[in-house]
């Protein structure tokens, strides 16, 4: 099960683009990379996922280099809202012998 | 969006007592997880499923038992709540994207029941 590595904490301020970078240096061939969100006192959300390159949806992108090594969330314009816990994990579909693993995850305060 | 419902959403228990908290999706997903989650730490996997009659313990050793008689419902029992098990528990469900959709394996998280036992 490859290990992730991110940031415990972040500081940013409303408006600005927030990027937050995982790394993820043994990954294999089958994993995916998804990033969730964490309100307090709510379970995870899921934000984004992605294989290879950039994906991007309504909420964030997610650039994948070429060797897969490590991912950046990417959070446009943050907003106080914005301020949770984002983890990042990595994993096989349909590997059920494999649980996906929360590690500490990045605590992003956003501030006014 | 999945659909995952957890009752009670908070509780405040003496120690002693024998308590059961429920979790219930329409998604009809197989897997199914319980977490335990202390304020400001880390998400710990106790209790997993991959379907009716299927129950495994996870990572973190608990005191808590679950079942698994029907998809929709993973209910998680205390046999006898302690102060330690004061914690906020995550139901979560595990769906696989239809193949050759190029997409990875999603969980869906319940909005979680807070336990207090004093």
């Amino acid at each position: 099960l490859a290990k992730t590595t991110q940031p415990i904490s972040m500081d940013s301020y409303e408006g600005q683009e927030v990027n937050i970078t995982c790394s993820h240096n043994n990954i294999a061939t089958n994993d995916y990379i998804t990033w969730y969100q964490q309100f307090p006192s709510q379970g995870p959300r899921f934000i984004i996922q992605g294989y290879k390159t950039k994906v991007t949806n309504e909420v964030a992108s997610l650039f994948i280099p070429a060797d897969r090594k490590s991912s950046t969330l990417s959070l446009p314009r943050v907003s106080l809202s914005d301020t949770a816990v984002y983890y990042c994990l990595v994993g096989a579909t349909y590997n059920y012998g494999q649980n996906f693993v929360f590690g500490p995850g990045t605590r992003l305060s956003v501030l006014p | 969006e999945a659909d995952i419902y957890q009752t009670p959403r908070y509780l405040v228990i003496g120690t002693g007592k024998k308590i059961t908290l429920e979790c219930s999706q329409t998604m009809g997903h197989d897997k199914m997880y319980w977490y335990q989650q202390d304020p400001g730490m880390e998400l710990h996997l106790i209790h997993y499923s991959y379907g009716v009659n299927s129950t495994e313990k996870g990572d973190l050793s608990s005191e808590s038992t679950v079942s698994r008689i029907r998809t929709e419902h993973f209910p998680l029992t205390l046999e006898s709540a302690r102060p330690s098990h004061t914690s906020q528990y995550l139901c979560a469900t595990r769906v696989s994207p239809p193949l050759l959709a190029g997409d990875g394996d999603t969980q869906y998280f319940g909005p979680g029941t807070r336990l207090t036992v004093l």
